[in-house]
């Protein structure tokens, strides 16, 4: 079974703190995203990667940067954290090669508090 | 560009009966589409996906949604409803993104199934 792993369910910072939300997946998959999931708004993306060191913006990334420096890794950073980006933190993994039919498989998420 | 609709936020049906969760979608390409069920507090999980072959796609669960070009729709049933289907269910649409690998994914508002003794 594909297993992506988020190391915290929640967490609670404060306005300003500089916040680091990872995600690690252990089957070699070349994809790796970031969402952010809000009531009534489904998934929204970040930003994701294609590769070591790549990245790409998605939807919503203001706000926010990404670092991937394993193809294991792939972390969610807040710069300067603001209560707007109080929020469920969804990662996920996908193999490359076959586009839109690629599965994505997710996290069970980072629930996010900034007070 | 891509979009998806699901026409309900809220379903309620009582155990035993049958499930309907409706999905309208657009799309500029030929798309995939998946479903995704989130439990309370827990990731989403893949429920079935319909990527060009059969129009009837069978999932996990009991679960089967068909593929409807003519209307643009993708809605997911299941003939009996389970107490633990109670659940958060996203319609999700796919396409290249460019002339990339990747799957652009875009989702569904969810609709919330819950389900009564």
């Amino acid at each position: 079974d594909v297993k992506v792993t988020q190391s915290s369910r929640y967490l609670v910072k404060r306005t300003g703190e500089k916040v680091f939300l990872e995600c690690v997946q252990d089957m070699d998959h070349e994809n790796m995203f970031w969402y952010r999931q809000d009531p009534g708004l489904g998934l929204r993306l970040i930003y994701f990667s294609y590769d070591v060191k790549m990245k790409e913006k998605g939807d919503i990334p203001e706000g926010y940067s990404v670092s991937r420096e394993k193809k294991e890794r792939f972390s969610l950073i807040l710069e300067s954290a603001s209560t707007n980006q109080t929020s469920m933190y969804l990662c996920a993994s996908s193999l490359s090669g076959q586009g839109r039919k690629n599965i994505q498989y997710f996290g069970a998420g980072t629930r996010l508090s900034v007070l | 560009a891509q979009s998806v609709t699901q026409l309900d936020s809220h379903v309620s049906v009582s155990e035993g009966t049958p499930v309907l969760l409706r999905c309208n979608y657009s799309s500029s390409y030929s798309p995939s589409l998946f479903w995704y069920v989130q439990h309370p507090n827990k990731g989403l999980q893949l429920l079935l996906k319909y990527t060009s072959a059969a129009t009837l796609v069978k999932g996990i669960n009991g679960f089967e949604a068909e593929f409807k070009k003519s209307e643009t729709s993708f809605h997911l049933t299941k003939p009996s409803a389970h107490m633990s289907d109670a659940a958060e269910y996203f319609c999700v649409v796919s396409e290249n993104a460019g002339g990339t690998s990747y799957g652009k994914l875009t989702f569904g508002q969810g609709t919330i199934l819950t389900v009564h003794p």
